[in-house]
């Protein structure tokens, strides 16, 4: 079965700072994998995905994320950052055989001034 | 380009009654998806359509739940009649295809079942 994991409900970084939002996974198959960041009151906003090709995608807003096959990892990165990507941010798989995205539970991100 | 619309964004009603909500997706795109988020966790698909079939509605629950997606344009998500438990946020999202292609969102329903 596929499922989607984000082990920190909330990643806490000072403005400037670097920061890392994770991501593991499990499919069957290769990997189809997606970063959306949610805005209080808003919709889902896409910033990225990796579907083949090299391992680091940039994205939206300065993002990066890796894929990592042997670590089944996609972390969300930012060298630097910003007051204003505090945001809920969720990550979402889907394998060959199955049409869905499957959702991680989403990490509430906090950039302090 | 206009994004996914998506009405009413806020609705609040009574256990057991019934409620309805609209979405359009962006202009050209082929496929449309219908999402429930609950407080707390990601969006959950509930039915996924392709032009104005049905893809996949697996996680629908068929005795309370229906949507059409009439002209495979616009499309109604019904529930009726509601549950306590139905209290989420509805989310539209369209894509060019399916499968890897990127999935827009629209701003959501808010349901609050009293």
């Amino acid at each position: 079965a596929q499922s989607v994991a984000q082990p920190e409900d909330q990643v806490n970084v000072a403005e400037g700072n670097p920061l890392t939002v994770k991501c593991t996974y499990s499919v069957s198959g290769n990997p189809y994998l997606f970063w959306y960041v949610q805005y209080p009151n808003r919709g889902l906003q896409f910033l990225l995905k990796y579907i083949t090709g090299d391992n680091l995608v940039k994205g939206s807003y300065g993002f990066e994320a890796e894929f990592n096959k042997s670590q089944t990892s996609f972390h969300l990165k930012k060298p630097s950052a910003l007051v204003s990507d505090s945001a809920l941010y969720f990550c979402a798989v889907r394998g060959d055989s199955n049409y869905q995205l499957i959702w991680g539970a989403g990490t509430k991100l906090i950039i302090k001034p | 380009e206009a994004g996914v619309a998506q009405s009413p964004r806020y609705k609040i009603i009574e256990k057991r009654q019934s409620v309805a909500f609209w979405c359009n997706p962006i202009s050209g795109h082929a496929t449309l998806y219908w999402y429930q988020q609950i407080l707390g966790q990601g969006p959950k698909l509930l039915i996924q359509f392709q032009n104005n079939g049905v893809v996949d509605d697996s996680q629908l629950p068929k005795d309370r739940f229906s949507a059409e997606r009439l002209k495979g344009v616009d499309s109604t998500l019904k529930i009726q009649p509601a549950k306590l438990e139905d209290s989420a946020v509805y989310l539209c999202a369209s894509s060019l295809g399916g499968g890897v292609d990127t999935q827009y969102f629209g701003p959501g329903t808010r349901l609050t079942v009293l």
